[in-house]
């Protein structure tokens, strides 16, 4: 079945760094969707991404499709304490509703 | 309601037993999945309906986990003889998505139901 492979599992950085994490998918996607998931909360929507080499930005977050819609990638300009979470990509293949969820990016600031 | 509400927020049960978890999605969402998260894991997803039918049960790991929607709204997932592997968080998904849609857009998650299974 789709697997979707996010790494690295933990980041640790120093408030203002800049922050990626990255997810890779073992399928082509028709749309992949970032989600953030604070610490004792839900996941919560951030974005999705549904065409070739989509490039789409929110504030300091830059989110891209790769070109062959099989990876992308979430980027965070100078990270804040309000960042700190684990963020999730999930996928899901043409003509599927499943959406596979990565294992996510666990990020901690430290102020 | 103004998000996906699930009950219990807890649950703690012996070896054997049956438990029973309720999700009341946003009114109006067709579409209605059930996940299941375990400590430092992605949610794993179980079973996914539009309306009510289960369009998609694939992820269900075997006959001992049901889930019901039966009149498109609210859905119950049902485990029965829990087992210690059982203990998670359940969480309950809806979205806008219709049938034929392209694809499942924005998941709106509730706080989840934790399970243990003791």
């Amino acid at each position: 079945g789709q697997q979707v492979m996010q790494i690295p599992q933990y980041q640790h950085v120093q408030e203002g760094e800049d922050f990626t994490t990255y997810c890779n998918s073992s399928t082509t996607l028709s749309n992949i969707q970032w989600y953030k998931q604070r610490p004792g909360g839900h996941p919560v929507f951030l974005i999705q991404l549904v065409k070739s080499g989509e490039v789409k930005k929110q504030k300091r977050l830059t989110f891209q499709f790769g070109e062959a819609k099989k990876n992308s990638s979430l980027h965070i300009t100078a990270t804040q304490t309000t960042d700190v979470g684990t963020y999730f990509c999930a996928g899901s293949g043409a003509g599927s509703y499943q959406l596979t969820f990565g294992k996510g990016t666990k990020l901690s600031v430290i102020p | 309601g103004a998000g996906v509400s699930q009950t219990p927020s807890n649950k703690v049960t012996e070896k054997g037993k049956y438990v029973e978890l309720r999700c009341d999605p946003i009114s109006g969402h067709t579409a209605l999945y059930w996940y299941r998260q375990s400590l430092g894991q992605g949610p794993e997803f179980l079973i996914y309906f539009q309306g009510t039918g289960a369009a998609d049960d694939s992820g269900l790991p075997n006959d001992r986990f049901f889930a019901v929607r039966p009149e498109g709204s609210v859905s119950t997932l049902k485990i029965q003889r829990t087992e210690r592997g059982d203990s998670a968080v359940y969480l309950c998904a809806s979205s806008r998505r219709v049938a034929g849609g392209l694809n499942t857009g924005e998941l709106f998650f509730g706080e989840g139901s934790r399970l243990t299974v003791l």
